[in-house]
């Protein structure tokens, strides 16, 4: 079975700044990477499929790069409702679409 | 817009079944892929089971499999769980969520059902 790891598993940050995380495969998945945002008590919510592709409505400061084993999801500019924790999500292996921990962003 | 409800959580000893619901409405339920996907108090998200849009197609994580068993009746635009051999490790808020198919993104998620395994 495939593995996710992301990093960091948290991370405190300002309204404004910049923030990445990162995503990594245990083997290749080619481009098959979503990134979800999900807010306490509530379901998540895609963001991002295809590793780079923005979900519809979702505003442009949300941004996914890399292929293969590594990936990277970029908030451009934090508002303070970005304030979730983020998934990445591997669909390349049937029948494994595996999560990532998550990763929990939250501000200073 | 695009509407997914759960239902049928609870409370429910060890080795007993429990079955849940997905009502689907707003779009087109025959046509689509259809997921459950499960996330324990605190815990990360956890797939558990996808079904294709007409049936013919069954997948489960390795967690689950022999233990539930996912299907859906287009008739009735509703989604299904059944949960048997129930373990206290199955406690979990239970999503159900829609793809264009079973290979493809979780594009809309219901709002979650609660399942509680206990003695």
């Amino acid at each position: 079975d495939i593995q996710m790891t992301q990093s960091p598993s948290s991370l405190s940050t300002s309204v404004g700044d910049r923030v990445t995380i990162t995503c990594q495969a245990s083997q290749d998945i080619r481009k098959n990477l979503n990134w979800y945002q999900q807010k306490p008590g509530k379901a998540p919510k895609l963001l991002i499929y295809d590793t780079s592709n923005l979900a519809t409505g979702v505003p442009s400061r949300f941004s996914g790069s890399g292929s293969g084993t590594d990936f990277t999801f970029t908030i451009s500019t934090l508002q303070p409702e970005d304030i979730a924790t983020y998934y990445c999500q591997q669909y390349d292996n049937l029948p494994s679409f595996t999560f990532g921990p998550g990763t929990k962003v939250d501000v200073k | 817009q695009v509407q997914l409800v759960e239902s049928g959580g609870g409370v429910v000893q060890p080795g007993r079944s429990l079955r849940l619901s997905c009502a689907a409405s707003e779009f087109t339920f025959s046509t689509y892929a259809m997921h459950w996907v499960r996330q324990a108090p605190g815990k990360g998200l956890e797939w558990v089971a996808v079904v294709a849009y007409d049936g013919s197609n069954l997948y489960y994580a390795d967690s689950v499999k022999g233990r539930f068993t996912i299907s859906r009746d287009n008739s009735k635009n509703t989604l299904y769980l059944q949960m048997d051999s129930l373990r206290e490790e199955d406690t979990a808020v239970y999503f159900c969520a829609r793809a264009r198919i079973i290979v493809a993104p979780f594009t809309h998620w219901g709002q979650g059902t609660l399942v509680t395994v206990s003695s």
